[in-house]
């Protein structure tokens, strides 16, 4: 099925280590992006990527990267896990920004304890 | 930061009523979308009304955008049980492909009583 596939679904992680959510689609969309949803908060853009080889910071990039060395794979590497990163995160895609809507991943629940 | 706000933070209905969701933003937009989340999945794009666009409809979705209020509303009609979600309201400030990604509201849980 045509979509966005993020893995693992769920995580748990200690305080300090490092790891890769990761997030593939097959649809051709040159952008792609990545948010985190905490509660009462709606969602945040972390990073984004508008094409292959280009990525770029969101509103809440601390403690995170990105590459996007194909158009399919945007993956998010924490670099040293803290509980203030404890989140639901999602990755989503768009053919074009600003003329149509995102395709959103499941999403992968993380916990930092 | 947070641009859209979704009035009200719930709402609980009776199946077959309809259900009406309002969002307010602060800023110059291209586009407005609708967006809903199940409990414990990922969003699902509803609609996208663009800028120089009032209303649209989608089946039993209607949206409408007031630029000049920067404001927009969502209604649901003849709700039904599996309507019971989150809804969001996302803006989009990106014209011709831009890169600024989409600023969320906090949502409405929508319930819809059998």
């Amino acid at each position: 099925n045509a979509g966005v596939t993020q893995t693992p679904k769920f995580q748990v992680l200690k305080t300090g280590q490092s790891m890769t959510l990761q997030c593939a689609q097959d649809m051709n969309h040159e952008y792609m992006s990545w948010y985190r949803q905490d509660p009462g908060m709606g969602l945040r853009l972390i990073h984004y990527s508008v094409g292959a080889g280009i990525t770029d910071q969101g509103e809440v990039p601390n403690g995170y990267n990105v590459s996007r060395s194909t158009t399919e794979d945007f993956p998010l590497r924490l670099l040293s896990a803290a509980p203030s990163q404890t989140s639901v995160y999602f990755c989503a895609s768009s053919y074009r920004t600003g003329y149509y809507g995102y395709t959103f991943g499941s999403g992968t629940r993380l916990t930092v304890v | 930061s947070q641009q859209g706000e979704e009035d009200p933070q719930a709402l609980s209905i009776q199946e077959g009523e309809n259900a009406t969701m309002n969002c307010s933003y602060k800023t110059s937009i291209n586009n407005l979308q609708w967006y809903r989340q199940n409990s414990g999945r990922g969003l699902v794009h509803l609609i996208l009304i663009r800028s120089n666009e009032r209303e649209k409809h989608s089946g039993r979705l209607r949206v409408t955008l007031d630029t000049s209020k920067k404001s927009s509303s969502l209604l649901i009609t003849a709700s039904r049980a599996a309507d019971t979600a989150s809804y969001f309201c996302a803006t989009d400030a990106n014209s011709g492909g831009g890169a600024d990604g989409l600023t969320f509201g906090k949502g409405t849980h929508l319930i819809i009583q059998p």
